[in-house]
């Protein structure tokens, strides 16, 4: 079956570091990518997404590329904020087959 | 309106209680979902309704009891329910379940409701 291997957090960086937070993923056909972001206390907010190969997501500063060929959809964000700590969750949706979500990866970003 | 609303945020219920949990969307979208998460967890798949059907039930206990009664809402019915199943309760929609050249896929969550049961 589909599945989804995030790193394992928690990620602490200081403030206006580089982040990135490592996604593979497992499917037969052509899922859609997507990543997740869950603040403390809130439910799960849909950062950014990308449907098909080279295709590449971005919103707030956040990017990921889907890259077929190594079965990858890494989040990357040049400078991060104490306001980007959080939990992420990158997931995939194959063929309308129910999100198939990665175990998360919390984020700490520290003044 | 791109927004999941969920009702209550908070519950604190007895093991002899009967409550509910109310979700409500206004997207138009055609699929709605139950999901549990614990602590440090990604979600887990509860229920699926398709075009108002039940479509998925993942061997969810019938103590929790899922009912849409129309497009726009969705309930999750709650009783007899045991400490375990305090966890954060969120409710999702998307546009259908499949198919589509406009269906990316994508699921829209509420703020969740924290249940706890005591």
């Amino acid at each position: 079956g589909d599945s989804v291997t995030q790193m394992e957090g928690p990620v602490t960086l200081s403030e206006e570091a580089f982040l990135t937070i490592n996604c593979t993923y497992t499917a037969t056909g052509y899922p859609s990518l997507f990543w997740y972001v869950q603040y403390p206390g809130e439910g799960l907010q849909l950062l950014l997404k990308a449907t098909k190969a080279d295709d590449k997501g971005s919103n707030k500063g956040f990017e990921a590329t889907y890259r077929k060929e190594t079965t990858s959809f890494h989040l990357e964000k040049g400078s991060v904020q104490v306001s980007d700590s959080a939990v992420y969750f990158c997931a995939l949706n194959n063929a309308g087959n129910m999100l198939t979500f990665g175990g998360g990866t919390r984020l700490m970003v520290k003044p | 309106d791109t927004e999941v609303t969920q009702t209550p945020k908070h519950l604190v219920m007895g093991m002899t209680n009967k409550k509910s949990l109310k979700c409500e969307q206004h997207m138009g979208h055609r699929a709605m979902y139950w999901y549990k998460q614990k602590a440090k967890k990604p979600p887990e798949l509860m229920f699926v309704y398709s075009y108002e059907k039940l479509s998925i039930n993942e061997s969810v206990p019938s103590r929790f009891s899922p009912e849409c009664p129309n497009s726009s809402l969705l309930n999750l019915h709650l009783h007899a329910l045991q400490p375990e199943d305090s966890a954060l309760y969120l409710c999702a929609s998307s546009l259908r379940t499949s198919g589509g050249t406009s269906n990316t896929g994508e699921l829209f969550f509420g703020e969740g409701s924290r249940l706890t049961v005591l």
